[in-house]
């Protein structure tokens, strides 16, 4: 079963960018994995899918600051112009088959 | 738009059981798979049960593997989860959710696309 790694915190300040890593187990590596954002007291909201091989895909609505992209298993969630409304948890995600497996999640402050 | 509402949470006790619903809109119900995913208070995101679009196969957490069973109603589009001897570990805000996805030869591959407001289970006695 693959699993995914995530760092437990990030920061940065508003109006700056910040990457988020999501790096996949060994053996893993080409999976496609899925980036969801959980803002304080809400349900999780669907961001964008990642392939291995880099191509994304984001969801309905997503702004044009958020961003994805991809390197060996590691993939990546940047965002651009940080804004206070993106101090959020966020996890990713990646199938196994009919079961699926979350990342522990990064909370990101925006200072 | 689609829409994903939870009902059925609630108060219950050690051993007990309860019925989660999942109310469906704003999409054709019965072309995709769906699932359920919880989250214990403070902690992060647990998939716990998945259904095809068909509703078979299903497959479940080991965590909760022969207690719960999910199933759901095309007609009434609606997902379901029946939950059986309840444990204090099964406090958990839950949610559905949809699938998306695409086969390539005999794998498929799929992601959570939309999700349900949540709704909050309690086992406590």
């Amino acid at each position: 079963q693959p699993v995914l790694t995530q760092s437990s915190s990030a920061s940065a300040s508003l109006g700056s960018s910040v990457k988020l890593t999501c790096t996949l187990s060994s053996g893993h590596s080409s999976n496609l994995i899925a980036w969801h954002q959980q803002q304080p007291g809400k349900a999780p909201r669907f961001l964008m899918k990642i392939e291995g091989s880099g191509s994304y895909n984001k969801g309905s609505g997503v702004p044009d600051r958020f961003s994805g992209s991809s390197s060996g298993a590691d993939r990546y969630l940047t965002i651009s112009n940080l804004q206070s409304e993106d101090e959020a948890d966020y996890y990713c995600e990646t199938p196994d088959s009919n079961t699926r497996v979350f990342g522990g999640g990064t909370k990101l402050t925006v200072l | 738009e689609v829409q994903l509402v939870e009902s059925g949470g609630g108060l219950v006790q050690p051993g007990g059981s309860l019925r989660l619903s999942c109310a469906a809109s704003g999409f054709t119900f019965s072309s995709y798979s769906m699932n359920w995913v919880r989250q214990a208070p403070g902690k992060g995101l647990e998939w716990v049960s998945y259904i095809s679009h068909t509703g078979s196969p299903t497959d479940y957490a080991d965590s909760v593997r022969g207690r719960f069973t999910i199933s759901r109603d095309s007609a009434k589009n609606s997902l379901y989860l029946q939950m059986n001897s309840l444990r204090d570990e099964d406090t958990a805000v839950y949610y559905c959710a949809k699938d998306e996805g695409y086969c390539r030869g005999a794998s498929c591959f799929r992601w959570f696309v939309n999700w349900g407001q949540g709704t909050l289970v309690t086992v406590s006695s």
